[in-house]
């Protein structure tokens, strides 16, 4: 299956600080890729769709003004939580399909983030 | 957002159990996906389906695709310790393009004791 790679995998800041998280694909080209949001004993829940060279879908209810996402290339998307509260504390997750755009969807490994 | 209704919520079983857990939704879907995930790391996807009826196994696990495509199952045979963890249901509905969104269920917690 497709490797999906994510970066950090945890991370600590301060309140009012911002954060980035990578998200690359090591073995395939994703012009789409998706982030996720989980927190403690729920599901996913889809925050965007990064769409390559262009700019990202979010879903109801999320601020793009909070969670800035760039896809600058093919292998990489990045999520930068600005201003961090410690209500963003939470684990986040991207993901992409394979090149074969099946239905088939890999995520990466998560990071969970923590506002102090 | 939208989510799909798992059940059961949570399970403890013992080793050498078969595990049975579904899927179910109010509307239609054109693949069913099932995903698990350990604590702190991303889901793994485990089987994908993707036509109505469709049964499928890897190993130990078999999953089925519901004949009204609004549901599926999957099942945990002779389980063993390292299946403990969280497993999602995942749907998608329209093309299968690569921006095509899925919508994942609630989650089954497996818990199994030896």
């Amino acid at each position: 299956g497709a490797v999906v790679s994510q970066h950090p995998s945890r991370v600590i800041c301060k309140s009012g600080t911002s954060v980035k998280i990578e998200c690359r694909s090591l073995d395939f080209q994703a012009t789409t890729m998706f982030w996720y949001r989980q927190f403690p004993k729920q599901s996913l829940m889809l925050m965007a769709t990064s769409n390559e060279g262009s700019k990202a879908t979010y879903e109801q209810g999320v601020e793009k003004d909070k969670f800035l996402i760039n896809h600058a290339s093919l292998t990489l998307s990045t999520l930068t939580v600005t201003s961090a509260h410690p209500e963003d504390s939470s684990f986040y997750i991207c993901s992409a399909r394979g090149a074969s755009g099946a239905g088939e969807l890999f995520f990466g490994e998560g990071s969970r983030l923590t506002v102090l | 957002g939208q989510q799909l209704n798992q059940s059961p919520q949570s399970m403890f079983i013992q080793e050498g159990e078969d595990v049975s857990m579904n899927c179910t939704s109010s509307s239609i879907f054109n693949t069913w996906l099932w995903y698990k995930q350990d604590p702190g790391e991303g889901p793994v996807l485990l089987i994908a389906l993707y036509k109505a009826g469709e049964l499928t196994s890897n190993g130990r696990l078999t999953a089925q695709f519901g004949i009204t495509r609004k549901d599926s199952f999957l099942n945990i045979s002779a389980s063993i310790p390292s299946d403990v963890g969280i497993y999602f249901c995942a749907g998608q509905s329209g093309n299968t393009g690569t921006a095509s969104k899925l919508t994942f269920g609630t989650g089954t917690r497996l818990q199994v004791t030896l």
